[in-house]
């Protein structure tokens, strides 16, 4: 079963609109969410989350994790199209043996129109 | 530029043919891992390597083998190829996992099995 859950699994936006993609988790040993970009290739990183309703915020993209709740959020007001990417939430877990392994959503696909 | 680099970026395979995916960092990271994406599943973690010397299974290991050669470089072998390893694969690499930084990802190797 998947432990790593994102949704909406897609999504299409005209630019200026505000977007919100969620991403909820159930594993054990938690460590962190971390939050990617990934347009053709390589994913980029974004946010790393770790406590509470701490935000994060980067431009115009913010993130918040809600431990309490299992989930986290990742807004992005007044999009542009070169927002348009796949957004991969993962969780970072720490094992027996501190691995520090990443379980991967399976991704949200954002298209933004002009 | 610093970074994860993968080789080849492009393959196409015939049924069990064998190869071996490379890839390097130049970041002097200890951890590395491998993953495959396929469409709609999100990154799954075949193997990884905590440290110079040792190597792990991931969620899917089968009809992988991994080498750590040495810090630099960890390769992914496929002995003999089937259609349901057709993915694009993901290399990346962590300083350390107690660090608590995100993993950095090289620009996939897509790989095409007839």
């Amino acid at each position: 079963e998947d432990k790593v859950v994102q949704s909406p699994l897609s999504l299409v936006v005209h630019e200026g609109d505000t977007v919100t993609l969620n991403c909820s988790y159930e594993v054990t040993n938690f460590r962190s969410l971390l939050w990617y970009k990934q347009e053709k290739k390589a994913p980029t990183f974004l946010f790393m989350l770790t406590s509470s309703g701490i935000e994060k915020k980067s431009g115009r993209l913010s993130s918040i994790l809600d431990k309490k709740e299992l989930f986290s959020i990742l807004n992005i007001t007044a999009t542009q199209t070169g927002d348009s990417a796949i957004y991969l939430c993962a969780v970072a877990i720490l094992t027996g043996s501190t691995l520090g392994r990443l379980y991967f959503g399976r991704g949200t696909q954002l298209t933004v129109w002009p | 530029n610093a970074g994860v680099t993968q080789t080849p970026k492009f393959q196409v395979l015939k049924t069990g043919q064998s190869m071996t995916l490379q890839c390097a960092q130049d970041m002097n990271h200890n951890s590395m891992y491998w993953y495959r994406q396929d469409p709609g599943m999100g990154l799954r973690l075949i193997y990884y390597s905590a440290s110079e010397g040792t190597t792990d299974k991931g969620e899917v290991p089968n009809g992988y083998n991994v080498s750590r050669l040495n810090k630099r470089e960890f390769s992914l072998r496929l002995e003999s190829a089937a259609p349901s390893q057709t993915s694009v694969y993901f290399c990346a690499s962590i300083r350390q996992v107690l660090s608590n930084q995100p993993q950095h990802f090289g620009d996939g190797t897509r790989l095409s099995i007839l």
